[in-house]
């Protein structure tokens, strides 16, 4: 079946601007997260949705960070008024469950954002 | 909360045996990840140990002591592909995961 798809794949913009990420996760999966890689660190945690509780957001860096995933399915991360530290690999992950239930993340290909 | 002890960087000869160890102190432990992560590539599960003891996954395992706070995971047979990081990922109760740097481990000929 599919896997976790994430688009654009690389994403180019002026500082300052609003860019839109976005993530497919696998068909069923309840648990969706989103993580960011700058180059040569770990993976950084953004955000983790759970089917229809709220979201954990304390991964976030700032307020210029939001997230929704609609429907239970589709995710979009969008930052504002980007900075050029913004720029990093964004990668969206899903699970069948999370919450500690330990189901393995199923990764995407990710979103190479760059800031000029 | 949670600590995670790997070493950075290991390596390795083709062919070889290499082990790369974990400490950790983590609250609500449920279990404990090992994923791959290829250079320019997204992290990709390899083991997921729940109960102490050995899992054993082709030339891939992975040991678990809960008590001790301590994994392990074992690589046999070492190829260059393996060349990648090695990420041990404690997994907590009602949290997301939390992934480190991981161990980044170079195999040569």
């Amino acid at each position: 079946g599919a896997g976790v798809s994430q688009s654009p794949s690389n994403k180019v913009t002026e500082k300052g601007k609003d860019v839109e990420l976005r993530c497919d996760p696998i068909s069923g999966h309840t648990a969706l997260y989103w993580y960011r890689q700058s180059l040569g660190q770990g993976l950084e945690f953004l955000i983790y949705f759970q089917g229809n509780s709220a979201p954990d957001k304390s991964g976030l860096p700032s307020d210029r960070f939001s997230a929704e995933r609609t429907g239970g399915s589709v995710s979009t991360l969008t930052i504002q008024r980007t900075q050029q530290e913004d720029s990093a690999v964004y990668l969206c992950a899903s699970s069948l469950s999370g919450g500690g239930a330990g189901y393995e993340q199923y990764f995407g290909p990710g979103t190479r954002l760059t800031v000029t | 909360g949670q600590n995670i002890d790997q070493p950075t960087e290991m390596t390795a000869t083709e062919g070889a045996i290499v082990q790369i160890n974990c400490t950790y102190q983590t609250s609500g432990f449920n279990g404990l990840f090992w994923y791959q992560q290829h250079a320019g590539e997204a992290p990709t599960f390899l083991s997921y140990n729940v109960l102490d003891g050995l899992e054993e996954k082709g030339r891939f395992s992975s040991f678990l002591s809960r008590s001790k706070g301590y994994s392990y995971l074992l690589l046999k047979e070492l190829q260059m592909k393996d060349s990648a990081s090695y990420l041990c990922v404690p997994n907590q109760a009602g949290t997301a995961l939390i992934f480190g740097k991981g161990t980044t481990l170079s195999v040569s000929s």
